[in-house]
This record gives C-alpha cells, sequence and structure tokens, in this order.
C-alpha cells in the first residue's frame, strides 16, 4: 500500500532563514509525490509535484522540493521563509491504482518575524 | 478563473440528523472528489467521480453516507443519520487531468 509520512507536527524557524519540511514515502513502483499548503479556514493549494525527471523540483511561492530515492525522502524547502509561509503543510503520494492521493498527517510551519 | 464552490462553510447539526453539502467543481473538471478532513489528520478520499460515474468509493460508509454528481458537473455529499465522529471539514476537490486537484474551502461539520 503506499503511504507517507510526515515525522513533525510543527516546525519552527525564523524569519530569513531556511525552511525544510519532511516527507518519506513507501510505495509500491515509481512514486508520483505532491505537496499542498493550507491556509486557515481554506483548502489545500497545490505547491508542486514529482512524477519523473529531476529530483530538484520548483514549485509555487519559492518552494523547492528534493526528490531522494535512496532515502525515499520528498523534503519541502525554502531558501528564505516569510511569516506569510506559515501554514499547514501536506505531502502526498498518488495511488497508481485508482489515481487517488493519500495524504500524510501534516507539519504546521511557524515562521517567526 | 473561478475556484471550486463549496456550501455551506459551516454547519452544526445534532447526531442523528441529516445534512447535505454541496460542490460546485471548476469548469470543464470532469474527476471530482470529496474528502474528509477529521482534525490533526489528512484529508482522506471519501469517493471519486469521473463525470457522473463512481470511480472510487471505498473509503465511503455507504450505510449513512450517500454522494451523487448530476449531469456530470455540481456534487452532493449526504450523511443520513450523522454521528458525533463525523465532525470534520469535508472538501471537494475537481482535476482535468491526474496530475493537479484544485481544492474548495470546505464545509466545516460539527455534530453535537
Amino acid at each position: 500500500a503506499q503511504s507517507v509520512a510526515q515525522p513533525e507536527d510543527q516546525v519552527n524557524v525564523a524569519e530569513g532563514n531556511p525552511l525544510t519540511v519532511k516527507c518519506t514515502y513507501s510505495v509500491s513502483g515509481n512514486p508520483y509525490l505532491f505537496w499542498y499548503v493550507q491556509y486557515p479556514n481554506r483548502g489545500l493549494q497545490f505547491l508542486l509535484k514529482y512524477i519523473t525527471g529531476d529530483n530538484l523540483v520548483k514549485g509555487s511561492y519559492g518552494f523547492e522540493a528534493e526528490f531522494n530515492k535512496s532515502q525515499t525522502s520528498f523534503h519541502l524547502k525554502k531558501p528564505s521563509a516569510l511569516v506569510s509561509d506559515s501554514a499547514l503543510y501536506f505531502c502526498a503520494v498518488r495511488d497508481h491504482n485508482t489515481d487517488k492521493l493519500i495524504f500524510g498527517t501534516g507539519t504546521r510551519l511557524q515562521v517567526f518575524p | 478563473e473561478a475556484g471550486v464552490a463549496q456550501s455551506p462553510r459551516y454547519k452544526i447539526i445534532e447526531k442523528r440528523q441529516s445534512v447535505a453539502f454541496w460542490c460546485n467543481p471548476i469548469s470543464g473538471h470532469a474527476t471530482l472528489y470529496w474528502y474528509q478532513q477529521i482534525l490533526g489528520q489528512g484529508p482522506k478520499l471519501l469517493i471519486q467521480f469521473q463525470n457522473n460515474g463512481v470511480v472510487d468509493d471505498s473509503q465511503l460508509p455507504k450505510d449513512r453516507f450517500s454522494a451523487e454528481r448530476l449531469k456530470g458537473v455540481d456534487s452532493t455529499l449526504k450523511i443520513q443519520p450523522a454521528k458525533l465522529e463525523d465532525s470534520a471539514v469535508y472538501l471537494c476537490a475537481s482535476s482535468l487531468d491526474r496530475d493537479e486537484q484544485y481544492f474548495g474551502p470546505g464545509t466545516r461539520l460539527t455534530v453535537t
């Protein structure tokens, strides 16, 4: 069965510092991986995806993610955090058989001024 | 381009009552999803439609939940009767292709 794990419930970072939100995956076959962000009282917004190709994927709002096959990881990164990046971040994997997204439990990012 | 619309945004009901949620996907999106997001958890797919046909409803509690997508556009999700554990945010999403899903703002349901 396909699954993703987000080991951190919360990540705290100072504004201007680099941030990393961790995600590891367990899939059979090639993984199709996604990151979504959820702001308070709003739906999820797509950030980026990895289907194939370069291991470093660039997405919206200056975010990027690095696919690492040997470590089965797909960590979300940003070189310089903004207070407005504070939100709930979800990693997801797409099931090969049904195309449905299977989400992790989410990581709350708090960026302090 | 208008996004995915959902209503109501909030609903409070007593257990054993019924409730219905409505979703209008992005125009032209053939695939529509309903997710349940319980506080502290990631969204869980309840049902997926391709046009007006069901692709996956394996995690839909069919004894109390039902969903339809008449004419392959709007969709409604119904719960009857509601239980306390149904308290959650119900998210609707739509997609044009397999890769990117667009989510609505959700309906926050509280069952008392």
